[in-house]
Order: C-alpha cells, then sequence, then structure tokens
C-alpha cells in the first residue's frame, strides 16, 4: 500500500469548513483513498472513501486531484464534536487480510 | 444498531493471570481483526479471521490468542499477561472483498501489572 503524509496538526474555526489534505505521490491505478478519524482513544471511525472521482457522503467530502497524488478530506461545517486524530490511508483491492495501515495522521482541533 | 461490541472496557490485572477479552459484531461480517495502541506505534494488528474457524497472524501476535467458532464472535486471548501487554486494544470487522469499510469497537484498555 502507497505512503500517506500528511500535516500533524490543523485548527479550524466552529461553522467554518475544515480542509485536511494527504498526499500520496506514490499511489498506483487500483489504490483507493480511506479516510477514518480517532476521537481520544475511540475506536477509529469511517469517514469515506474514493479511487479517482470526488466523493461526498452525509460527513464530508473527498477531493482527488486528476493525477491522484494527493486529495482532501472536507468537512463542511466544523463542530466541536469533530476534533479527532484524522487518518488518510491508501490501500488496493484485498481479498487476504483487510489490515489498515494508520499512519501518524492530522490532529484536527476545532476552534469555538 | 450496527455495531461493534467490546468487553470489558477497562481491566487492570495482575501478570500472569489468563484473561479473555470479548469481541461481538451484529453485521454478519466475515472479517474480523484485533490491533492493539500504543502511543508512538500507531496502530497494530495482532490477528485477523476471514472467516469462522479461519484465523491468521497480524504483525504482533505473540501472547495472544484468539478462536472464531462463531461468525459474530472474535474473543482476544491472553493466556498468561505480562506488563509489555498493557494498551489499548480495539476489534474490528468488515464485510470482505474489494473496498470494504472497517467498523471498530470503543476499545479496551488493559493495564497488566
Amino acid at each position: 500500500d502507497a505512503k500517506t503524509t500528511q500535516p500533524p496538526s490543523m485548527d479550524c474555526a466552529e461553522g467554518r469548513a475544515a480542509n485536511l489534505p494527504c498526499n500520496h505521490s506514490t499511489i498506483s491505478g487500483n489504490e483507493y483513498v480511506y479516510w477514518y478519524r480517532q476521537i481520544h482513544s475511540q475506536g477509529p471511525q469511517y469517514i469515506i472513501h474514493g479511487l479517482k472521482n470526488n466523493e461526498t457522503n452525509e460527513m464530508a467530502s473527498l477531493i482527488i486531484t486528476e493525477d491522484r497524488k494527493s486529495s482532501t478530506l472536507i468537512l463542511p461545517h466544523a463542530t466541536l464534536r469533530d476534533t479527532a486524530v484524522y487518518y488518510c490511508i491508501v490501500r488496493g483491492p484485498n481479498f487476504g487480510n483487510e489490515k489498515l495501515t494508520f499512519g501518524t495522521g492530522t490532529r484536527l482541533t476545532i476552534i469555538p | 444498531e450496527a455495531q461493534v461490541t467490546q468487553n470489558p472496557r477497562y481491566l487492570i490485572t495482575v501478570t500472569g493471570k489468563k484473561l479473555t477479552v470479548t469481541c461481538s459484531q451484529n453485521m454478519n461480517h466475515e472479517y474480523m481483526s484485533w490491533y492493539r495502541q500504543d502511543p508512538g506505534l500507531g496502530l497494530r494488528q495482532i490477528y485477523y479471521s476471514m472467516n469462522v474457524e479461519v484465523t491468521d497472524k497480524g504483525d504482533v501476535p505473540e501472547g495472544y490468542k484468539v478462536s472464531r467458532k462463531e461468525k459474530r464472535n472474535f474473543p482476544l486471548i491472553l493466556e498468561s499477561p505480562s506488563p509489555n501487554q498493557t494498551s489499548l486494544y480495539f476489534c474490528a470487522s468488515s464485510l470482505t472483498g474489494e473496498n470494504q469499510p472497517q467498523h471498530f469497537g470503543d476499545g479496551t484498555r488493559l493495564s497488566i501489572l
């Protein structure tokens, strides 16, 4: 699975959009980009994933650049409950061990 | 409600006293896995199971056992716990196949004295 690079920390004002970047320059053609978050020692929570098209669900939007070397997770109206560590993970189709490899992530702090 | 349930949530015990952490999911998922999380080391996989009666080692299996007698349950067994197994443990499950998101339990914090 390709390596990802994320900023270690970010702040965002409550009510604003939080934009979390992720670089994955070695991503290969069949690898997906996943985002999970972990709120203070709770279990990681799946947010969204995508291959090459932009994706949106009830939690967030995922924007993947045309060359697929980077992506941005967007939380459109951040609330205090969005304060968490956000992990960007790249992995290919896997019909064996579904292991997730978490990096160090981005610690997002929502400021009141 | 779809969920992964771990018990206990917290446990303080002593070296050598066998313990079991239970994990149960109600989503009919084939795949289940155990991770441990330690400061500075991230989440590391201990064991996983692709389906009933099928288990395999992850990255850090030493000192742990698992079983998968039923699809919904995947207990983690520490036969002779040691202080280096003090950690935060997570169980996860998913459907198998391409690009299935994983669901995690709320975690079990174990302290081995």
